[in-house]
């Protein structure tokens, strides 16, 4: 079953605006990554958050972490063409295995 | 590049053949995992090593075994191949410890016919 799903499944916006996606997961968690994956590549690790952290910064990346309300939001400022993709939330909680959602496909319009 | 490698990186195999998917990594991460990614399911988890010789299933385990004889190795081996194999596997690996991050290889896209 799957712990994390995103919100949209898919989200187009024109370059230079902002795109935001969710994530809501289902138990306790011990943290919370984000994942990219371009058009038939593997996928690529961009930000993690403990379950202690709120919000985190990286570039023009900001993810939020609502454990009360068992979501996260991840904030992509002043999108790029190059951040085509596909973004993917992951959960960790209690040992070495991830689960993943089942992703948002972010298309950003020249 | 993730220090990781995949091969084959294409195969087409006709049903009920075995077949088995190579995963090298060049990092010596302890943990190694073998996912599939199919439409509508995202990634779903096959089987992961967290040693030498140390293996446990995952979520979608069912048709699948997978050996690791070196830290560097980790094979994913259909015994039987059917056609709801047909998917894209990756591997990925990961030092462990707290963060448990992952680093992906660029995948297989295996067709069962």
């Amino acid at each position: 079953s799957q712990q994390g799903e995103e919100d949209p499944q898919a989200l187009s916006i024109q370059e230079g605006e902002n795109a935001t996606m969710n994530c809501s997961y289902k138990t306790s968690i011990n943290n919370l990554q984000w994942y990219r994956q371009n058009s038939g590549r593997g996928l690529v690790h961009l930000i993690l958050i403990r379950s202690n952290e709120r919000e985190k910064h990286s570039g023009r990346l900001r993810v939020t972490l609502d454990t009360s309300k068992k979501s996260s939001s991840l904030l992509i400022t002043a999108s790029r063409a190059a951040d085509t993709a596909s973004y993917f939330c992951a959960t960790l909680f209690g040992n070495e295995k991830l689960t993943f959602g089942t992703g948002t496909r972010l298309t950003i319009i020249p | 590049d993730a220090g990781i490698t995949q091969s084959p990186r294409h195969k087409v195999t006709e049903t009920g053949t075995p077949v088995t998917l190579r995963c090298h990594q060049t990092e010596n991460h302890r943990y190694m995992y073998w996912y599939r990614q199919d439409p509508g399911h995202g990634l779903r988890l096959i089987h992961y090593s967290y040693g030498v010789k140390d293996t446990d299933k995952g979520e979608v385990s069912d048709g699948y075994s997978v050996s690791r004889s070196k830290t560097e190795d980790f094979l994913l081996t259909l015994e039987s191949a059917t056609s709801s194999q047909t998917s894209v596997y990756f591997c990925a690996h990961s030092g462990g410890g707290r963060a448990y991050e992952q680093y992906f290889g660029p995948g297989t896209r295996l067709t069962v016919t």
